[in-house]
């Protein structure tokens, strides 16, 4: 069973260029969160989804950031007009559903780091 | 808003003693309190965890500590090796949804 898959790893755009990151969830995962960690700083949560789905994306900026989790495929992060300071790791995780309700697992990606130059 | 606070910031510890790391948490309906270790480079893996029913549990080296009442849980990693060395955050559920709440970090150094 493969694990999260994030795409790319590493990514460099000028300023005004648009970003777009990948997450695919573990099978038989159906909630997907989105993390932005700065170095030496800890986990920012930005949204959570589920397929078709935007749960709840209140750590989101209001303006040029989008996601979206669709039936099929990937989930996808979208970063309009790059500032410097969207220069970042974008972590993906993923959890299954749980029968009982309340908390749950989530397993992370390896992050892609978005350089805005 | 509801939050978990996470102490020390940084933690140095000799090769074979032990590391403990505390977190508080606000949320009383909070059920789920995970932790995770973060290396250089990678994405955070879960090491360990805890569910409100249980007030202790241990896996090989780590163990971790629940007081409910208290509100805080607690990271023990006894017999500290060089490859414990990385950045550990805790996390706790809020309420009865899938979301958690994360400490800020702990950063634990082992020193030879």
């Amino acid at each position: 069973n493969a694990g999260v898959m994030q795409n790319p790893r590493h990514l460099v755009r000028r300023r005004g260029q648009e970003a777009r990151l990948r997450c695919s969830p573990m099978k038989g995962h159906s909630h997907v969160y989105w993390y932005r960690q700065l170095p030496e700083e800890g986990l920012k949560f930005m949204v959570y989804l589920q397929k078709e789905n935007i749960i709840d994306e209140s750590g989101m900026p209001k303006e040029r950031f989008s996601a979206e989790f669709p039936k099929e495929g990937p989930s996808i992060l979208r970063i309009q007009q790059v500032v410097r300071g969207d220069s970042a790791a974008y972590f993906c995780a993923s959890s299954p559903p749980s029968l009982a309700g309340g908390g749950n697992e989530q397993f992370f990606g390896p992050g892609t780091r978005l350089t805005v130059l | 808003g509801e939050n978990v606070e996470q102490h020390p910031s940084t933690l140095s510890v000799q090769e074979g003693d032990s590391a403990v790391i505390k977190c508080t948490y606000s949320d009383s309906a909070s059920n789920y309190f995970p932790w995770y270790k973060q290396e250089l480079g990678k994405g955070p893996q879960l090491i360990i965890d805890i569910r409100s029913n249980v007030g202790e549990k241990k896996d090989q080296r780590i163990a971790v500590t629940l007081n409910k009442t208290a509100k805080h849980f607690s990271l023990h990693i006894t017999e500290t090796q060089p490859e414990d060395s990385a950045v550990y955050f805790c996390a706790a559920s809020i309420g009865s949804n899938y979301q958690l709440i994360w400490g800020a970090g702990t950063k634990l150094i082992i020193k030879p």
